[in-house]
């Protein structure tokens, strides 16, 4: 089953520390799209990216926070110096191309925790 | 502000009983309406997408219709199998990205 894979799928970080969280698109998907879910909230959208670009980046914190998704291997969402607010489920998604023809398919998050 | 909102939050059912979902949205120009199940611990699975008003999808007891302003969610003699979070987003003109509703808990009890 090729379908979007996020890892790890829990992270438990203290204040302060680094978070790096992995996705790696469907087979034949080019297209990188991260969400945050804070409980009793909806999906929220942080960024899209494109091999080595990033198209969208308007929902996401201009502080701490940085994606990336490069030419070989997976995309990769990292929190610099995370802080309690920062624990959330965050979902990767992809598609093949552009457009709603082509919907985004979404792997089974990673939770992040901090102490 | 482009916006979605899903009711009832939360919806218990007997076996069999048939019912719907509502998803009203606004948005300045639609590209598309998505309805996704999500199930505790996973992530959302995509079901359908919707284009423009008078659509509609259908997939086992499960059909989606669109108006221009509201997406309606029909399940059919549920089963206790359906029971999950059920989403919606919406895509807006000239975007990628989908703005999501915060989801219908449908239970279907047996």
């Amino acid at each position: 089953n090729a379908g979007v894979m996020q890892n790890p799928r829990h992270l438990v970080r203290r204040r302060g520390q680094e978070a790096r969280l992995r996705c790696s698109p469907m087979k034949g998907h080019s297209h990188v799209y991260w969400y945050r879910q804070l409980p009793e909230e909806g999906l929220k959208f942080m960024v899209y990216l494109q091999k080595e670009n990033i198209i969208d980046e308007s929902g996401m914190p201009k502080e701490r926070f940085s994606a990336e998704f490069p030419k070989e291997g997976p995309s990769i969402l990292r929190i610099q110096q995370v802080v309690r607010g920062d624990s959330a489920a965050y979902f990767c998604a992809s598609s093949q191309v552009r457009g709603s023809n082509q919907p985004q398919h979404f792997g089974d998050g990673t939770r992040l925790s901090i102490l | 502000e482009d916006q979605v909102t899903q009711s009832p939050e939360a919806l218990r059912l007997q076996e069999g009983e048939s019912s719907s979902l509502n998803c009203s949205y606004t948005v300045s120009g639609l590209r598309g309406l998505f309805w996704y199940r999500q199930d505790p611990g996973k992530g959302p699975e995509f079901l359908f997408t919707l284009y423009s008003a008078g659509e509609e999808k259908e997939k086992e007891r499960l059909k989606a219709t669109l108006t221009k302003k509201e997406s309606f969610l029909h399940i059919t003699a549920p089963k206790p199998e359906d029971s999950a979070t059920y989403l919606c987003a919406v895509q807006a003109s000239g975007t990628y990205k989908y703005i999501f509703g915060t989801g219908t808990r449908l239970k279907v009890l047996a």
